[in-house]
Parts: C-alpha cells; sequence; structure tokens
C-alpha cells in the first residue's frame, strides 16, 4: 500500500514560518505530482500547491511547495504565518495505478 | 467562476443505495478526469474513485470496490456515483473534485448511514 505520511500537528506564532512534511511509503515521490489542499473548519478542501510548487491564481505567495526526492517527501512551506492560516492541510499524490492517495492530515495551529 | 455543486446525500439504512450527483458550472466537466473524495466525521480526506474524462478508466478505492459505481453524463456537464450495500463506515461527506492541475471541489454532500 502507497502511503503518504504527514506530522499530525504543527504550531508556530505568526510571522514564523512552518513546514510540513509528507513522506512516500514507497516509490519515488518525484515520479508524480503532489497537490497541497487547505481544508478549514467546516470549509471544502481548496487547492494550495499543485503540480508540486504550483500556486493557484489567489494563493499568496507565502506558501510554496518542493519535493526533496533524498527523503522520498514533498513540503509545504508558510512563511509570515497568518492566523487565517490556521487550518488542516493536505497532500496529496497517485499511487503505481495512478490512483489518488491522500496524505494522513497536518493541523496548522497559529499561537 | 468554476463551481461544483453535489447533491443526493442524506439518511439511509445500512443495506440501502443513494445516487450522488455532481453539477459543474463555468467548466466543461467533459475536457476533465473527476474523483470522488469522502471525509468521514473527524477524519482526513479518503479518495473514493476516478474517471476519466471519456469514461474509458475508471478506478475504485478498495474499500468500495463493488458496491460503489461512478459514472458521468457529459452532455450535462455531470458526474455521478452510486452507491450500493451502504455500510455503517461509508457515513461521510463526499465531495467530487478535479485532482489535477488547479483542482476544483464542490462543497460537499453528507451521507449518513445509520439503522
Amino acid at each position: 500500500n502507497f502511503i503518504l505520511t504527514q506530522p499530525h500537528s504543527v504550531s508556530e506564532s505568526p510571522g514564523k514560518t512552518v513546514t510540513i512534511s509528507c513522506t512516500a511509503s514507497s516509490g519515488r515521490i518525484a515520479s508524480k505530482f503532489v497537490q497541497w489542499y487547505q481544508q478549514r473548519p467546516g470549509s471544502a478542501p481548496t487547492t494550495v500547491i499543485y503540480e508540486d510548487n504550483q500556486r493557484p491564481s489567489g494563493v499568496p505567495d507565502r506558501f510554496s511547495g518542493s519535493i526533496d526526492s533524498s527523503s522520498n517527501s514533498a513540503s509545504l512551506t508558510i512563511s509570515g504565518l497568518e492566523t487565517q492560516d490556521e487550518a488542516d492541510y493536505y497532500c496529496q499524490s497517485y499511487d503505481s495505478s495512478d490512483q489518488g492517495v491522500f496524505g494522513t492530515g497536518t493541523k496548522v495551529t497559529v499561537l | 467562476e468554476v463551481q461544483l455543486v453535489e447533491s443526493g446525500g442524506g439518511l439511509v439504512q445500512p443495506g440501502g443505495s443513494l445516487r450522488l450527483s455532481c453539477v459543474a458550472s463555468g467548466l466543461t466537466l467533459s475536457n476533465y478526469n473527476m474523483n470522488w473524495v469522502r471525509q468521514a466525521p473527524g477524519k482526513g480526506l479518503e479518495w473514493v474513485s476516478y474517471i476519466s474524462s471519456s469514461s474509458s478508466t475508471i478506478y475504485y478505492a478498495d474499500s468500495v470496490k463493488g458496491r460503489f459505481t461512478i459514472s458521468r453524463d457529459n452532455a450535462k456537464n455531470s458526474l455521478y456515483l452510486q452507491m450500493n450495500s451502504l455500510r455503517d463506515e461509508d457515513t461521510a461527506v463526499y465531495y467530487c473534485a478535479r485532482l489535477t492541475g488547479v483542482g476544483y471541489w464542490g462543497q460537499g454532500t453528507l451521507v449518513t448511514v445509520s439503522s
């Protein structure tokens, strides 16, 4: 089974930077695109990063995505943390059969 | 503005059936591969099913294989999920979503399986 593992939670003060990892259990994470979704309480997910490091229009450049082949992981970095960034974040990619897989999810708390 | 609007959720007894619909506006659905994703109460996102733009390729999560059927009607700009033999563990908010490119999500429809 292809699993994407994320830290359960991260916390940081406003203005600081947080980085959320998404580690693949098998295969090469760099072989398939990774997306990142933000989900605020009571709302549907929205895309903050697609195709590893692309930002949809309207998403501030405080959000950035990257791939680290050496650790077989993807990362979402949020810089200049704001209270409105408090949400759950999920990575998403595809397994070897091109079936969708979501990460375990990370709760970001702005202290 | 792109909108995906799901409907068809509700309360159903174990073993029952429901058909979910997703209608798109501001987006020509026939151009895109689409998915259903669900989220059980207090839990994370779970991919459920995928259908290619022409319906030629379909995938299901093991948890729903043999019970759920995904389909689409490009002329109606719509996506469907027929859910049969529903179980308690199918209780969730169901989202239709495009997971490639920019990505679009509907607002979700709640399915509750309970006696």
